[in-house]
């Protein structure tokens, strides 16, 4: 079945470590997003791309780095200069890219960091 | 960037009766589009239901409503014969129709229980 898929599903780290959430998509789509989920906070956007090699800042990209060497895969590196790295992960992707349609987001099923 | 403000952490509805959800948002753009989320209690996000700026009629999807108010900034979804499965964290979204890809702004959520 097409869809998303995020690993590990649970992870965790001591304080100064980096860590790598991995996001692979199988549906063709140009676009891939990463999210932050925080109790009471809706979803912040991190990173987004709209094609292979190119990626843009969201609102709260500070501490986190991205890369998109492969259309299928957009993973997100938790830097140790992120200071409050404890939340939950949610990659998504859609149809299309600079401005074709109403592109619906797809989302994985996320991942729950927690610093020790 | 775009605001979009959910005003009601938490709703409460008996099981086949109407409840509705508010969401207002804060742009000068004329052309954009407007979504709900549903995030069950998995995490996996599923669209609801999605609104373009640019139509005047008011999207429906089986059960699930809106209610677009342009000139207010307002975009409320109407739930009618609530089921137990409805309980969910709901999310409103806000989408440029421009030339950035397909980022969408969240609200904070909306947390609905729904009793027997």
């Amino acid at each position: 079945d097409g869809g998303i898929t995020q690993s590990p599903k649970y992870l965790f780290r001591k304080e100064g470590q980096n860590v790598t959430l991995s996001c692979e998509q199988n549906l063709n789509h140009d676009a891939m997003y990463w999210y932050r989920q925080d109790p009471g906070q809706g979803l912040r956007l991190i990173y987004y791309s709209q094609i292979v090699n190119d990626f843009q800042k969201g609102d709260i990209a500070e501490g986190y780095s991205v890369s998109r060497e492969k259309k299928e895969s957009f993973p997100l590196t938790v830097t140790s200069a992120q200071k409050n790295p404890t939340a939950f992960y949610l990659c998504a992707s859609s149809i299309g890219a600079f401005g074709q349609g109403a592109g619906e987001l797809f989302f994985g099923e996320g991942s729950r960091l927690t610093v020790l | 960037a775009q605001t979009v403000t959910q005003s009601q952490p938490e709703m409460s509805v008996q099981e086949a009766e109407t409840v509705t959800l508010s969401c207002t948002y804060d742009t000068s753009e004329s052309d954009y589009y407007l979504f709900w989320y549903k995030q069950p209690p998995s995490r996996q996000m599923i669209l609801v239901i999605r609104q373009e700026a640019y139509k005047q009629q008011n999207a429906t999807e089986n059960r699930f409503s809106v209610n677009f108010q342009k000139a207010a900034k307002s975009f409320s979804l109407k739930i009618s014969d609530s089921q137990l499965g409805d309980a969910a964290m709901y999310f409103c979204a806000y989408r440029s129709a421009g030339n950035s890809g397909y980022a969408l702004n969240f609200g904070k959520g909306t947390s609905l229980l729904v009793t027997p």
